[in-house]
């Protein structure tokens, strides 16, 4: 079974910094591209960045380019999200998704139930 | 950046009834759209991918259809766990949502 599970979440100031991870199971993790895609409270969809199965290709949205750093560790099964810089506009649940293959520009087959990340004074 | 139009925003309807979802792409994505949906307090789960093909699991009654830049959702003979909000997704050029569709019940 396909499980995603996120954390690193939590309450950080404007201008701060965070962690997120993902741990991935029961799928062979280096053969998929992996993205994180976020929700504002109340607000729908948006990718935030992909990483290749070797974690050589990496790619952002604009909105966190710069700011945002994505990596993976494939002997640990494990996807990273570093976020700096923070705003208020970065509040959202992130979501950790599967590629449904190799390629970083395709659907997602499976998803983790988030984590939610706030930024606030 | 290629924009996804979501008609219309709110659909409210009974159980039983079929459901019409549409999504518009602001230029082609081929067949490279999937279709998902969310309900309160959950991931979204993934429908439909490359336009018409279900996801393991999905039930027959969902489908969807169309190329280029006009696609559709359709929920044939609402259940009461269909009650949700959908989105549609394009991975042609990189990888945009629609704003999303809310199926509710009437």
């Amino acid at each position: 079974e396909v499980q995603l599970l996120e954390s690193g979440g939590g309450l950080v100031q404007p201008g701060g910094s965070l962690r997120l991870s993902c741990a991935a199971s029961g799928f062979t993790f280096s053969t998929f591209a992996m993205s994180w895609v976020r929700q504002a409270p109340g607000k729908g969809l948006e990718w935030v960045s992909a990483i290749s199965p070797s974690g050589i290709s990496t790619f952002y949205a604009d909105s966190v380019k710069g700011r945002f750093t994505i990596s993976r560790d494939n002997s640990k099964n494990t996807l990273y999200l570093q976020m700096s810089s923070l705003t208020a506009a970065d509040t959202a649940v992130y979501y950790c998704a599967k590629s449904a293959d190799g390629h970083t520009e395709n659907s997602f087959d499976y998803w983790g139930q988030g984590t939610l990340v706030t930024v606030s004074s | 950046e290629i924009v996804l139009t979501q008609s219309p925003a709110t659909l409210s309807l009974s159980p039983g009834e079929r459901a019409t979802l549409s999504c518009r792409a602001s230029q082609s994505v081929s067949s490279y759209l999937a279709w998902y949906q969310q309900k309160p307090g959950q991931a979204p789960r993934l429908l439909i991918y490359d336009a018409s093909n279900r996801a393991t699991g999905i039930p027959a009654r969902f489908s969807g259809s169309g190329s280029g830049t006009d696609f559709t959702l359709t929920i044939n003979s609402l259940e009461p766990e269909d009650f949700a909000v959908y989105y549609c997704q394009q991975c042609s050029n990189w990888l945009t949502f629609g704003g999303g569709t809310k199926v509710e019940i009437k």
